[in-house]
């Protein structure tokens, strides 16, 4: 059973709408951080919240917008999104500190019309 | 600058082998490196670490891996594989605060 818990685990959506992936942990970390990964390849990090602040955008386009509104809580903003978008979004916390071991969640599976 | 290297991209096991991953690092401090699995459909998961001191590290469902500091290796390693050990697995290192570099991963299969 994973400690990180992300809803929703899959989600279709339209190159138009508006949706959110949410994440939630409950083991004190004060890292959180959102990856994409498109099949058979490693995780590629987007954003890194250090302390519920924006630490690490990895170039991100504009279209996913990061949110951070509590210790517990990480939030992806999906708008606009492209076909290319398309892949499993995780989500990983860990305490703060060199050498920390992440913890991940299970991922929503994200598909664009 | 940091680097994982996992040179094997897919193994194929028989059930009962053992096995071992190879795993080759490229960090200019002491590094901080990770073993991590991942099954169809999951999220990944740790399966062991290492920081320093004691070279071979124990992790979960059986598995170690040894640091070799002259070699870069930290290769991942289990004497008996269960049908359940399919899945990729992916490397990684830790580099600073709170970044981590992964390799791009081994599949393993394992025939019955």
């Amino acid at each position: 059973d994973t400690e990180v818990t992300q809803t929703p685990k899959h989600l279709v959506m339209g190159m138009t709408n508006k949706k959110s992936l949410k994440c939630e942990q409950h083991m004190g970390h004060r890292a959180m951080y959102w990856y994409k990964q498109k099949a058979k390849k490693p995780p590629e990090l987007m954003f890194v919240y250090s302390y519920e602040k924006l630490s690490i955008n990895e170039s991100v386009p504009s279209r996913f917008s990061p949110e951070c509104p509590n210790s517990s809580l990480l939030n992806l903003h999906l708008h606009a999104l492209q076909p290319e978008d398309s892949a499993l979004y995780l989500c990983a916390s860990s305490q703060i500190g060199e050498g920390q071991p992440q913890h991940f969640g299970d991922g929503t599976r994200l598909s664009i019309l | 600058a940091q680097s994982v290297t996992q040179p094997d991209i897919h193994i194929t096991v028989s059930e009962g082998a053992s096995l071992e991953l190879r795993c080759n690092y490229s960090y200019g401090a002491t590094p901080y490196l990770f073993w991590y699995v991942q099954s169809p459909g999951q999220g990944l998961q740790l399966l062991l670490k290492y920081f320093s001191g004691d070279t071979l590290v124990q992790g979960i469902k059986g598995f170690e891996a040894e640091f070799k500091r002259s070699q870069s290796s930290f290769n991942l390693r289990k004497p008996s594989v269960h049908w359940s050990d399919a899945a990729e697995y992916f490397c990684a290192v830790g580099a600073g605060a709170n970044n981590l570099f992964f390799g791009t991963g081994t599949r393993l299969t394992v025939i019955p």
